[in-house]
């Protein structure tokens, strides 16, 4: 069974552009969860997505957006690109509703200069 | 809000010594999860644990969680080089809907042969 893909693995943008992250996650599972990993800050999560519907969300700014598709690929969108939003972005997938158990992929590092 | 704190954040041991990571907080999870993440890769799963006083061993590891369900530990027994990382305790208390993960800091583990 393949894992949870990430593309791309690396990102260079300049600040003020915009970036799509792609997320695929195991096959079968219905939930794709987003986090941010900086070193200062550690993972942070930013959406859950189930069933194509937003189902809870963490304190980013709305710079931050994600949609899932009915496949269940995800994708992650951040708009007016700053410095501090370099970061490694990981998506995880799990089963289902009652599944807290989340398998990660190896994530996309996103750097801003 | 919920916030896991690990200690020691940072732990660099010979091969062969024995160490314990610990995951503390006051807030009460319905479960958590241990990570151990490699450089520019995705955290991998370890471990889920649900009840309180649970133990559960992985060859060499082994984790509690705590009666109270607010802490946990990993201990790992005879450390060998293949277990430096960053380990990650993970808790989630939504029972399946809003659904996230609340991350520690990690402990980032240094095995020296």
């Amino acid at each position: 069974k393949a894992g949870v893909t990430q593309t791309p693995r690396y990102l260079i943008k300049t600040r003020g552009q915009q970036v799509t992250l792609s997320c695929s996650p195991i096959s079968g599972h219905r939930s794709v969860s987003w986090y941010q990993q900086t070193p200062g800050q550690g993972l942070q999560f930013l959406f859950e997505y189930f069933s194509e519907t937003q189902r809870n969300k963490g304190n980013f700014p709305g710079r931050f957006s994600g949609r899932q598709f009915s496949n269940s690929r995800s994708e992650m969108n951040v708009s007016t690109l700053e410095l501090g939003d370099s970061a490694l972005y990981l998506c995880a997938s799990r089963q289902g509703f009652t599944n807290t158990e989340a398998f990660f992929g190896q994530g996309t590092r996103l750097t801003v200069v | 809000t919920q916030l896991l704190e690990q200690s020691p954040q940072f732990l660099s041991i010979q091969e062969g010594e024995n160490l314990t990571v610990y995951c503390n907080s006051s807030s009460v999870f319905s479960s958590l999860q241990w990570y151990r993440q490699e450089p520019g890769e995705g955290p991998v799963l370890l471990v889920t644990v649900v009840t309180g006083g649970e133990v559960k061993k992985l060859k060499r590891l082994t984790f509690q969680f705590g009666d109270a369900r607010k802490d946990s530990s990993l201990h790992i027994t005879a450390a060998q080089t293949g277990d430096t990382g960053l380990y990650l305790c993970a808790g989630d208390n939504s029972g399946g809907s809003n659904y996230k993960l609340t991350f520690g800091k990690g402990t980032l583990l240094t095995v020296n042969p």
